[in-house]
């Protein structure tokens, strides 16, 4: 079946350590996302990008960093200039921006 | 960005419809109306989205105010299975400026279904 798969599901990552955060897609979709999701609140938008090999900074850049290599996966770093990492991070992909996106179950990660 | 307004949290009970309400005051003539729905500790699922014209699927209808300032999802028999966090999302095609190539999330509403 296709569809999004993240891994790791649950992330334990000391202070001022690099963590990197997988997201694979076989869905042939051109656009991928990431976004980042605090108890109670929305999603917020951190990267996307629409092709191989290019990407955009979202609301919420600062501290990560991405790449997209391959059409299958754009895989998130949270980096330790991240000041607040603690989160649940979503994975997204579409065929275009215009249609439905597919998100995968999500990573949570905890500093501590 | 256009921005959404949804009530906070809303309840229901089991096997009766639902209307969920969203007002999008400042929708310009391009933007879709998306909506979400998220269910705890995973990624938000798509449920269905129109323009203009309501808009039926096997999950839900979207009914759009003629003015297109609001609109309101319908669950037409609430299941416990249907309690989640809904999300109103304008998205504006690409080419159209600022705002394309992403979905804003609000804090939606939080549905609760009542046995």
């Amino acid at each position: 079946d296709g569809g999004i798969t993240q891994s790791p599901k649950y992330l334990f990552r000391k202070e001022g350590q690099n963590v990197t955060l997988s997201c694979e897609q076989n869905l042939n979709h051109d656009a991928m996302y990431w976004y980042r999701q605090d108890p109670g609140q929305g999603l917020r938008l951190i990267y996307y990008s629409q092709i191989v090999n290019d990407f955009q900074k979202g609301d919420i850049a600062e501290g990560y960093s991405v790449s997209r290599e391959k059409k299958e996966s754009f895989p998130l770093t949270v980096t330790s200039a991240q000041k607040n990492p603690t989160a649940f991070y979503l994975c997204a992909s579409s065929i275009w921006n215009f249609y439905g996106y597919t998100f995968g179950s999500g990573t949570r990660l905890t500093v501590v | 960005d256009a921005k959404t307004t949804q009530p906070n949290s809303m309840e229901s009970n089991e096997e009766e419809p639902v209307h969920l309400p969203c007002n999008h005051s400042t929708i310009s003539g391009t933007d879709y109306i998306h909506w979400y729905r998220q269910l705890p500790s995973q990624g938000p699922e798509y449920v269905i989205h129109g323009l203009t014209s309501n808009v039926n699927n096997r999950m839900a209808s979207l009914a759009i105010a003629e003015d297109r300032k609001s609109s309101t999802l319908i669950l037409h028999r609430a299941t416990l299975r249907d309690a989640a966090v809904y999300y109103c999302i304008l998205m504006t095609p690409p080419g159209s400026g600022a705002g394309s190539y992403q979905l804003t999330f609000g804090k939606g509403t939080k549905l609760s279904v009542i046995p």
